[in-house]
């Protein structure tokens, strides 16, 4: 199907370590989304990716997507505890623009 | 504040009861979307208008959904005949689309369904 894997489903980090989110396709992905979603709260759109290989960064957050277009990650550095939440990519359907299919979220725990 | 916005927050029902959810996107937002998502899940695609028209239901979506944008505004999703296992979170999102590309999506605080 048309489903993007998000990997690992669980994240537990200290505070000021680096960490790092996969989201994984087996088709070419025509686009990818990433949401943060805070405990209790809805998600909020980070960043869209869309050419073969784009890297983006956001602070102390760096978006990836590979050269294949198959897959895409998200790095964050020196994590805070304003990093805790949920993480989720999404992809645009090809069947219908606009459409957007999300992953099963990686949800990141943060240790002080 | 102009988000997106939905009401009721928090809804109970027993079993087999009708439910109406109403969502207000963004007013310049020619799309609207609902979503449903349970625990630990992300969100999963239910419909989608682009101004009154409803372009897309999802094939796993049971006929006891129905979702209307008369006027290409608001938006309301109705279940009829409400079971346990519709239970979830109810999200609607808007966003602006032009030039046949993606945009970002603006979710509104969803509705909690809980159905006993």
């Amino acid at each position: 199907g048309q489903q993007v894997m998000q990997i690992p489903q669980y994240q537990h980090v200290q505070e000021g370590e680096d960490f790092t989110t996969y989201c994984n396709s087996s088709t070419t992905l025509s686009n990818i989304q990433w949401y943060k979603q805070r405990p209790g709260g809805h998600p909020v759109f980070l960043i869209q990716l869309v050419k073969s290989g784009e890297v983006k960064k956001q602070k102390r957050l760096t978006f990836q997507f590979g050269e294949a277009k198959k897959n895409s990650s998200l790095h964050i550095t020196a994590t805070q505890t304003t990093d805790v939440g949920t993480y989720f990519c999404a992809r645009g359907a090809t069947d219908s623009w606009g459409k957007l299919q999300f992953g099963a979220g990686t949800q990141v725990v943060v240790t002080p | 504040d102009t988000g997106v916005s939905q009401d009721p927050r928090h809804k109970i029902t027993k079993r087999g009861q009708n439910v109406t959810f109403r969502c207000d996107p963004i007013s310049e937002h020619n799309r609207l979307y609902w979503y449903r998502q349970t625990l630990g899940q992300g969100p999963e695609f239910l419909t989608y208008f682009q101004n009154e028209a409803q372009l897309e239901k999802s094939r796993l979506l049971s006929d006891r959904f129905s979702a209307e944008r008369p006027k290409g505004s608001f938006s309301t999703l109705e279940i009829q005949r409400t079971e346990q296992g519709d239970s979830a979170m109810y999200l609607c999102a808007s966003s602006l689309i032009s030039g046949g590309q993606y945009n970002e999506q603006f979710f509104g605080p969803g509705t909690r369904l809980t159905v006993l």
